[in-house]
């Protein structure tokens, strides 16, 4: 089946460390996107990528670094620099790049929290 | 989200009543969608309006975008305890290849 996978699904890390999320899909999209969600709030966007070797900072990238050397792969890394990391991530990503026809296809989310 | 603004920020029904959750902008909408996200998990695509006036409806929840192309609303009608969860909108508004989304509102169902 087609889709958006994540792992973990659950992630601690002690302050100080840098930790990577994964994300993978085989919807063949060329579009990936991270958002952060806090409790109560919206989706705010991280980094998103429109094409492999690709992307771009949201309104939040600070303390978050991306690399897109597949199609299928777009991994977050959360380092030491981001103040305030414990909070929900999800990963997306969509067929169009650009455009208002933009219907975004969402994995199941990771949850970190910092110990 | 300053650019959608969603109202209410949360919501509680009894089961069987109707309810309708707005979503607006400042700005032309030329995608709206709207997403379902249970606490704890992704996000589940619900519809996508394109058009001035347009109306889709799904089983029991109708969604409707604005002759204006500003202002969306979704309508649950007779609620059940399975439509509880986090309803969220969405839009490129700068057509920049990036999504922006609303705070969503949170939609309690009590039996």
């Amino acid at each position: 089946d087609g889709g958006i996978t994540q792992s973990p699904k659950y992630l601690f890390r002690k302050e100080g460390q840098n930790v990577t999320l994964s994300c993978e899909q085989n919807l063949n999209h060329d579009a990936m996107y991270w958002y952060r969600q806090d409790p109560g709030q919206g989706l705010r966007l991280i980094y998103y990528s429109q094409i492999v070797n690709d992307f771009q900072k949201g309104d939040i990238a600070e303390g978050y670094s991306v690399s897109r050397e597949k199609k299928e792969s777009f991994p977050l890394t959360v380092t030491s620099a981001q103040k305030n990391p414990t909070a929900f991530y999800l990963c997306a990503s969509s067929a169009a790049t650009r455009g208002y026809y933009n219907e975004q296809f969402f994995g199941p989310g990771t949850r970190l929290t910092v110990l | 989200s300053q650019e959608l603004e969603q109202s209410p920020q949360s919501l509680i029904v009894q089961e069987g009543k109707n309810l309708t959750i707005n979503c607006t902008s400042s700005k032309t909408l030329y995608g709206l969608y709207w997403y379902k996200q249970k606490y704890g998990e992704g996000l589940i695509f619900l519809m996508m309006l394109q058009k001035g006036g347009e109306e889709k409806s799904h089983e029991k929840i109708t969604a409707k975008l604005d002759e204006k192309k500003q202002q969306s609303s979704l309508h649950i009608t007779a609620s059940q305890p399975s439509h509880a969860g986090i309803y969220l909108c969405g839009a490129d508004v700068t057509n920049a290849g990036k999504s922006t989304f609303g705070d969503g509102t949170t939609l309690t169902v009590k039996p």
